[in-house]
């Protein structure tokens, strides 16, 4: 299957300041991502989709301005999380879409694990 | 009505034993559907898709859809301890660009 890679794993930062993460697809090309938050013991919450070139579409209820994402290549994505407060503390996954014989499917990141202390 | 609906368990199946996992879904539009395995504190890994009625077998697995009844099961064989874990059903229409998600099965293997 397709390799994708976050980068941190984890992460701890202090309220009020900004976190980066960044979505790799390995070895392959990816034009749209997907990034997920996940807190303990619920199920995924996609939280927007990242075109590259364009801007990203965001869920109903996730605050763009909060959540920046920049899609600037076909292997990478970002997602920042601006202004950090300890609610934002969760699991964030991204995923890449990826053909897989002839379907489309989803390969999802390690995840990157941030506490807002 | 979710568009995918899974049982949350848990479901715990003695190991050797079949583990059956259920996924019923609400739109007839959709063309393709996954199962996906996500282990505690990891993200999910794909394990299989079918997008044919009927069944599609992998190994261990077998993954069985049934469109007029809107319903696809995951099977797992001979279960081991390590299939213990959260099970996602998911579904792709057929213009959407993203899966959607069910809220996942959690399955035990006792020992």
């Amino acid at each position: 299957g397709a390799v994708v890679s976050q980068h941190p794993s984890r992460v701890i930062c202090k309220s009020g300041t900004s976190v980066k993460i960044e979505c790799r697809s390995l070895d392959f090309q990816a034009t749209t991502m997907f990034w997920y938050r996940q807190f303990p013991k619920q199920s995924l919450m996609l939280m927007a989709t990242s075109n590259e070139g364009s801007k990203a579409t965001y869920e109903q209820g996730v605050e763009k301005d909060k959540f920046l994402i920049n899609h600037a290549s076909l292997t990478l994505s970002t997602l920042t999380v601006t202004s950090a407060h300890p609610e934002d503390s969760s699991f964030y996954i991204c995923s890449a879409r990826a053909l897989l014989e002839i379907q489309e499917t989803q390969y999802f990141g390690p995840g990157t694990r941030l506490l807002v202390l | 009505q979710k568009e995918v609906e899974q049982n949350s368990g848990p479901l715990s199946v003695p190991e050797g034993a079949i583990a059956s996992l259920n996924c019923t879904y609400s739109d007839r539009g959709s063309q393709s559907f996954f199962w996906y395995r996500q282990y505690s504190g990891k993200s999910p890994e794909l394990i299989m898709f079918i997008y044919s009625n009927g069944d599609k077998e992998d190994g261990r697995f077998t993954a069985q859809l049934n469109k007029a009844s809107q319903y696809v099961s995951l099977l797992i064989r001979d279960s081991q301890p390590s299939d213990s874990a959260t099970y996602l059903c998911a579904r792709r229409g057929s213009s959407a660009s993203k899966i959607i998600f069910g809220s996942g099965t959690r399955l035990s293997i006792r020992p």
